[in-house]
């Protein structure tokens, strides 16, 4: 059981745009940064977003992250079939002084 | 380029321990810290814990608390993570990553360069 929830799974149609949510609580999401990772199939995860909703160098436009009170969402635009992954929504939990990450989504682009 | 390069892969009987190493490079090791995190068979991503290499401070997840031992070699910059009396559910694949953190009225935490993995396979 995870402290993050997340759905299980997504899709959508090449090119359409999928949303991912992450839902905690005020010990996590409601009053600290929340972070988004990428893991490909056979490979490790890799940082999407920070800070809610800041992109790293090198990760294209496509990808977005929102906030708003306990909840967090992950917002994909013109959906490529390399998207195709589980993704992780993660934060810190002040109730419990550990980093938290939410049960993953598995995206299909169909 | 930031690069974190793990050790290789293991298997331990019931009750041995593992250490597992993280070697960093293209970046000032000890201005940040590494965290691990560890992802069992079909399943999410655990947090582990993480050691600061400026000055070795740790925090560990409560379930693993005196059952890890993480540490740095600042003249290698390297990292490690030992876990000892090792079970079935231990069998995993763990991740080091450069973990940055920050208190700003909010906690701004996560982790930004990962290194490749190393399975970790505990059976009798």
């Amino acid at each position: 059981q995870s402290v993050l929830t997340q759905p299980p799974s997504v899709s959508a149609a090449p090119g359409q745009k999928v949303t991912i949510s992450c839902s905690g609580s005020s010990s996590n999401i409601g009053n600290n940064y929340v972070s988004w990772y990428q893991q490909l199939p056979g490979t490790a995860p890799k940082l999407l977003i920070y800070d809610n909703n800041k992109r790293p160098s090198g990760i294209p436009d496509r990808f977005s992250g929102s906030k708003s009170g306990t909840s967090a969402t992950l917002g994909i635009t013109g959906l490529q079939t390399g998207d195709e992954a589980d993704y992780y929504c993660g934060t810190w939990d002040s109730s419990l002084s550990a980093e938290v990450f939410g049960g993953g989504t598995k995206l299909t682009v169909l | 380029q930031v690069q974190l390069v793990q050790s290789g892969a293991e298997v331990k009987k019931p009750g041995a321990s593992v250490k597992v190493s993280c070697k960093a490079s293209g970046y000032t090791f000890t201005s940040y810290g590494i965290s691990w995190v560890r992802q069992a068979p079909g399943q999410g991503l655990e947090w582990m814990g993480w050691i600061s290499a400026y000055n070795g401070n740790t925090n560990y997840a409560q379930k693993l608390q005196g059952r890890v031992t993480m540490t740095t070699d600042t003249s290698t910059s390297t990292a490690y993570m030992e876990l000892r009396s090792l079970r079935s559910d231990d069998t995993a694949v763990y991740y080091c990553a450069r973990y940055i953190t920050m208190v700003r009225g909010v906690i701004i935490s996560y982790f930004d360069y990962w290194g490749q993995g190393t399975l970790v396979t505990v059976s009798s």
